[in-house]
């Protein structure tokens, strides 16, 4: 079985540039997460959403970060203007709501110069 | 909202030996107890959960316990190997699984041939 797909696996880019982070979530997976990773604060939920609807943003740290899911097949986090503070590593998982544990993909490593 | 401990933040032990990692949770209210493996570039790899009506879990070499009243579960490790030499977090949520984790802050499990 395919597991949580994301693009791309590692990103380089300059202060004030956006940024686009792409999820492919598992087939038949009805939740989605948006996880960030650093040394100082570890591993902290970002945004998630059930049935492609946002339930619970309130670990986006600022309005420079967005998150949408316009279908059941595909999720985006966008970052605008980007900041080197938001070098991080951003995981997505997903899960079959309320009956299967989460699920994570490789995750894309993101830094800002 | 939640907030998780973890102990301790870097463990080695000899391999053959047990290996012992401890959490402990604010929320009364989580039901929903997950341990991930990550390793090296890679994303977290769930390796046993285990939910708020049950004590105890065993998977091979691996358990998992909860206690309830003192809010705390730990992950135990028998027969270490070196391919268990790893980054482990232990994690808590309400809603069995669809909301999003609070994470520990991760253990750095050293296996010593």
């Amino acid at each position: 079985d395919a597991g949580v797909i994301q693009s791309p696996r590692h990103e380089v880019t300059e202060m004030g540039q956006e940024v686009t982070l792409r999820c492919k979530p598992i087939s038949g997976h009805n939740s989605l997460f948006w996880y960030r990773q650093t040394m100082m604060r570890g591993l902290e939920l970002l945004i998630y959403f059930n049935n492609n609807v946002p339930i619970d943003d309130s670990g986006m740290p600022e309005d420079r970060f967005s998150a949408k899911m316009p279908n059941a097949s595909f999720s985006t986090l966008k970052i605008q203007p980007s900041e080197p503070r938001d070098s991080a590593v951003y995981f997505c998982a997903s899960s079959f709501v309320r009956e299967q544990p989460q699920h994570f993909g490789d995750g894309t490593r993101l830094s800002i110069l | 909202g939640e907030n998780v401990e973890q102990h301790p933040s870097t463990l080695s032990v000899q391999e053959g030996d047990s290996a012992v990692i401890k959490c402990t949770y604010s929320d009364s209210a989580s039901n929903y107890f997950p341990w991930y493996k990550q390793e090296l570039g890679k994303g977290p790899q769930l390796i046993i959960d285990i939910r708020s009506n049950v004590g105890e879990k065993k998977d091979q070499r691996i358990a998992v316990t909860l206690n309830k009243t003192a809010k705390h579960f730990s992950l135990h490790i028998t027969e270490t190997q070196p391919e268990d030499s790893a980054v482990y977090f232990c994690a808590a949520t309400l809603g069995g699984g669809a909301d999003g984790l609070t994470f520990g802050k991760g253990t750095h499990l050293i296996i010593q041939p």
